[in-house]
């Protein structure tokens, strides 16, 4: 099993410019999430989807859309990257076991903005 | 809403005893949990508690709670390098959003 799967890993990108973020998970999970980490303030959420065709915004949502294209597939768009936005995303889901919120993650996309 | 609080670096000798702590403020927590994130991956769930139990032994891991003081502490017994990682404290409700600290870093000194 892949678990959850990222791409790109790494990313530079000038400011302004766009991008999306793939993630997809082959364990049939209902609910997948996408955060950010920056040094000394751990993980936020930025959005969530708890189920095929649901979106909702976390705690920092602004700046970027999401789109969940199936069970499956769960994506992060940048419209006009900002040097803020320089920070490393995770792509999590969960579905199974402790009680259905045991989070699985993704190895990460380390991305620049300059 | 939940917050999660944890010191961010901790060092100890192998074979010593490492004790991560953290304190959360949601005292509706239902799960709460403790991940590793080792360099370069994603977190990992390495244990979890109820909020109804006090305790947690699993192998070298020991988990406790205390929930009048809404602490929570994961003790490493005979610490290797290949611990070395940053440690999450996380908190649920029992919903959608897992809070996270903001992690603590294990240095292991050989």
């Amino acid at each position: 099993n892949a678990g959850v799967t990222q791409t790109p890993k790494f990313q530079v990108l000038k400011t302004g410019q766009s991008m999306t973020l793939q993630c997809a998970q082959d364990m049939n999970h209902n609910s997948m999430y996408w955060y950010r980490q920056d040094p000394g303030m751990g993980l936020r959420l930025i959005y969530y989807s708890a189920s095929e065709g649901t979106t909702d915004k976390g705690e920092v949502p602004n700046g970027y859309n999401v789109s969940r294209l199936n069970k499956r597939e769960f994506s992060l768009r940048l419209e006009s990257a900002a040097p803020s936005q320089t920070s490393v995303y995770f792509c999590a889901s969960t579905g199974q076991g402790v009680g259905n919120t045991e989070a699985f993650f993704g190895q990460g996309t380390r991305l620049t903005v300059v | 809403g939940e917050d999660v609080e944890q010191s961010l670096f901790l060092s100890v000798r192998e074979g010593d005893s490492s004790v991560i702590n953290c304190t959360y403020t949601d005292s509706s927590s239902t799960y709460l949990y403790w991940y590793k994130q080792e360099p370069g991956a994603g977190l990992q769930l390495l244990t979890y508690i109820f909020s109804n139990m006090d305790m947690k032994q699993d192998q070298r891991l020991t988990v406790l709670l205390n929930k009048k003081d809404k602490h929570l502490s994961l003790r490493i017994a005979d610490t290797q390098t290949g611990d070395s990682a940053i440690y999450f404290c996380a908190g649920n409700t029992g919903g959608f959003k897992t809070i996270f600290g903001a992690g603590t870093r294990l240095f292991v000194k050989a």
